[in-house]
């Protein structure tokens, strides 16, 4: 059946770096998008990135544009993402996702807490 | 980004129905076709319950409908049951390839 697990999360001080994995079966990766969606404790869903089936295109959201970097392998049925210059308000439970237009499978999250 | 517009919270009886608003722009809701709807219970991963705007996936209850006019998406619950209270997030995936939620609806079953 289809599944999605995150890892990678933990506690890293303000300005630090974590990358966060994504490790999908199941289901063929390399034709489905990918998001990364994070849930701060106690809020809303917060759309962070997209990478597109092929790994051709990307977008990201503006609070996280320019620290954050998705990527994949195809080879490895691996999402990856690579946050750098962490602040306190990244705190959250990040989740991946598959599909593009609609994510109709996620993964249980990975939580990353940046605190001091 | 901005978010969707959702009524923070709903609520109906057992065998009731409840419908749950979800409001943007001409920008997302509008004019995509891509409304979706998820629902997530606590300490869960969010499931998709419809996508573009009123398509189930496999193993939904058609209890669960979707609709849209203009730039505002609904949800409806029909015959409401225990296992439905949960927080519903409308989302959207606009032009701009990035995927819009709305605040959240927390629905309780009385």
């Amino acid at each position: 059946q289809v599944q999605l697990v995150e890892s990678g999360g933990g506690v890293v001080q303000p300005g630090g770096s974590l990358r966060l994995s994504c490790a999908a079966s199941g289901f063929t990766f390399s034709d489905y998008g990918i998001h990364w969606v994070r849930q701060a404790p106690g809020k809303g869903l917060d759309w962070v990135s997209v990478i597109w089936y092929d790994g051709t295109s990307k977008f990201y959201a503006d609070a996280v544009k320019g620290r954050f970097t998705i990527s994949r392998d195809n080879s490895k049925n691996t999402v990856y993402l690579q946050m750098n210059n962490l602040r306190v308000e990244d705190t959250a439970l990040y989740y991946c996702a598959r599909g593009k237009t609609a994510p109709n499978s996620w993964g249980p999250g990975t939580l990353v807490t940046v605190s001091s | 980004q901005s978010t969707l517009t959702q009524p923070p919270s709903a609520s109906g009886s057992p065998g009731q129905s409840v419908t749950i608003s979800c409001t943007g722009t001409s920008s997302d809701v509008g004019g995509s076709k891509f409304v979706s709807w998820l629902q997530q219970h606590p300490g869960k991963a969010p499931k998709l319950m419809i996508y573009e705007v009123s398509e189930r996936p496999s193993g939904v209850p058609d209890r669960f409908s979707g609709s849209k006019s203009g730039n505002t998406a609904s949800l409806t619950v029909s015959g409401l049951q225990a296992e439905d209270e949960a927080d519903y997030y409308c989302s959207s995936y606009a032009g701009s390839n990035n995927l819009l939620f709305g605040g959240g609806t927390k629905l309780t079953v009385l």
